[in-house]
């Protein structure tokens, strides 16, 4: 069984459109994260989500839009698609700790965005 | 503000060698840090947990020790494999958040 799922694993798109990256953990977590992965491969935090909650966002363009239907997804639509959006993103969960910190993070396959 | 930096950025080694990868970070108030590989195309896999209280986790042939106050931790690989060729990333959990701050990586090959 999966754990963390991603859909699509590849998406290319033209500059301007909007699009959407869903994702899925079926391991009970209440903590759902988006990172991004540069084309250098460093891997840094977008956001998090707590019970359907924002707990984190880290200075990304409003064009980013995260959405936590329930807490088992949390789906990220991008507006406006730039070229320096080109990257691949990942999606994680966790469960949240008592002082609000995490334990292990388990990640999704990754979704490889290529904006033209 | 939390710096995370691997080295060596990458390492070419012959099956059967024992091996050290070196994570170090800037400020020392950690929740925990983590060993995680990655394979080209992949996710992240975690490989170990130190919570900031332990010095050290092992799992099979791996080996992650801490030492917070200096800022390192190190990932031992006993015997390696070809198998092991693969991105490892060191990831630290800044106290009071869930936010984990990721290192450069260290690419690994192992050729037979």
């Amino acid at each position: 069984d999966t754990a963390v799922s991603q859909t699509p694993k590849y998406l290319v798109t033209q500059m301007g459109n909007d699009k959407s990256i869903k994702c899925e953990q079926n391991l009970g977590h209440d903590t759902m994260y988006w990172y991004k992965q540069d084309s250098k491969k460093f891997l840094k935090i977008m956001f998090s989500y707590n019970n359907k909650e924002l707990i984190i966002n880290e200075t990304v363009p409003n064009r980013f839009s995260p959405k936590s239907p329930d807490k088992a997804h949390l789906n990220l639509h991008i507006n406006s698609l730039e070229l320096g959006d080109s990257a691949v993103y990942f999606c994680a969960s966790a469960n949240w700790g008592l002082a609000g910190e995490t334990d292990t993070q388990y990640f999704g396959p990754g979704t490889r965005l290529t904006v033209l | 503000k939390q710096e995370v930096t691997q080295i060596p950025a990458a390492l070419s080694v012959p099956e059967g060698e024992n091996l050290v990868l070196n994570c170090s970070f800037t400020d020392s108030a950690i929740y925990n840090l983590q060993w995680f590989r990655q394979d080209p195309g992949k996710g992240l896999t975690s490989l170990l947990l130190i919570q900031s209280s332990q010095r050290e986790q092992t799992s099979g042939r791996l080996n992650a020790s801490l030492d917070k106050s200096s800022g390192r931790s190190t990932l031992y690989i006993a015997a390696s494999q070809p198998g092991d060729s693969a991105t490892y990333l060191c990831a630290v959990s800044l106290e009071g958040t869930d936010k984990l701050i990721f290192g450069t990586g260290t690419r690994l090959q192992v050729f037979p």
